[in-house]
């Protein structure tokens, strides 16, 4: 069974911050993973991951790829309140590319 | 998100009744996936679909059926609700590239 571990689960800091996500998985016939952001309605797109040691960036997130020992981490620097919500991440796998979520990480930004 | 809307957007009903939730399309893409979100849980995969009437069982599967007569539109049906089924549920579909999965704006649905 495909298995995707998110942590920490929850996680409370002040604007400025940095903070470091992780994502680890187990998953049969990997295609790539995938990173969103969720406040209260539908997730919204982040960040595709598919390459081993290849940053991905996009303002002040970024994403790294370890196949080898199978995690992801997301960073984001200087948080703002704006960045309050949860992170979700998955894995894409198999031949119709389902995805399997993580329970996310519930990030706070406290100003 | 432009590109695939979800209706209802809420529902109450009693349990024992049918529902049938709709995921609709306007760019074409070939796959179609529902999911449902419950605290503590993520989102878990019901069931997929890889082309006019091309679907398969997801992870949750029980209790709930699909159809996809036309590309643009994949519908969610519970057979006959439970409480249990009291979820907020997303379609997405897949884009291709680097794109990721688009999902829909979800349903509320509320099983009494």
């Amino acid at each position: 069974e495909d298995k995707v571990v998110q942590s920490p689960l929850s996680l409370v800091v002040h604007e400025g911050d940095t903070v470091t996500l992780n994502c680890s998985y187990e998953v049969t016939n990997f295609r790539s993973l995938l990173w969103y952001k969720q406040e209260k309605k539908a997730p919204t797109f982040l960040f595709m991951l598919t390459s081993s040691g290849i940053e991905k960036k996009s303002g002040r997130l970024s994403s790294i790829l370890d196949k080898k020992e199978l995690f992801s981490i997301l960073n984001i620097t200087a948080t703002q309140t704006g960045d309050s919500a949860i992170y979700l991440c998955a894995v894409s796998s198999g031949s119709a590319r389902q995805l399997t979520f993580g329970s996310g990480t519930q990030l706070t930004v406290l100003p | 998100d432009a590109g695939i809307t979800q209706s209802p957007r809420h529902k109450v009903t009693e349990t024992g009744t049918p529902v049938t939730l709709r995921c609709h399309q306007t760019e074409n893409h070939r796959y179609m996936y529902w999911y449902r979100q419950d605290p503590g849980h993520g989102l878990r995969l019901i069931h997929y679909s890889y082309g006019v009437k091309d679907t398969d069982k997801g992870e949750v599967s029980d209790g709930y059926s699909v159809s996809r007569s036309k590309t643009e539109d994949f519908l969610l049906t519970l057979e006959s609700a439970t409480s249990s089924q009291t979820s907020v549920y997303f379609c997405a579909i897949r884009r291709d590239g680097d794109y990721g999965y688009t999902f829909g704006s979800g349903t509320r649905l509320t099983v009494v």
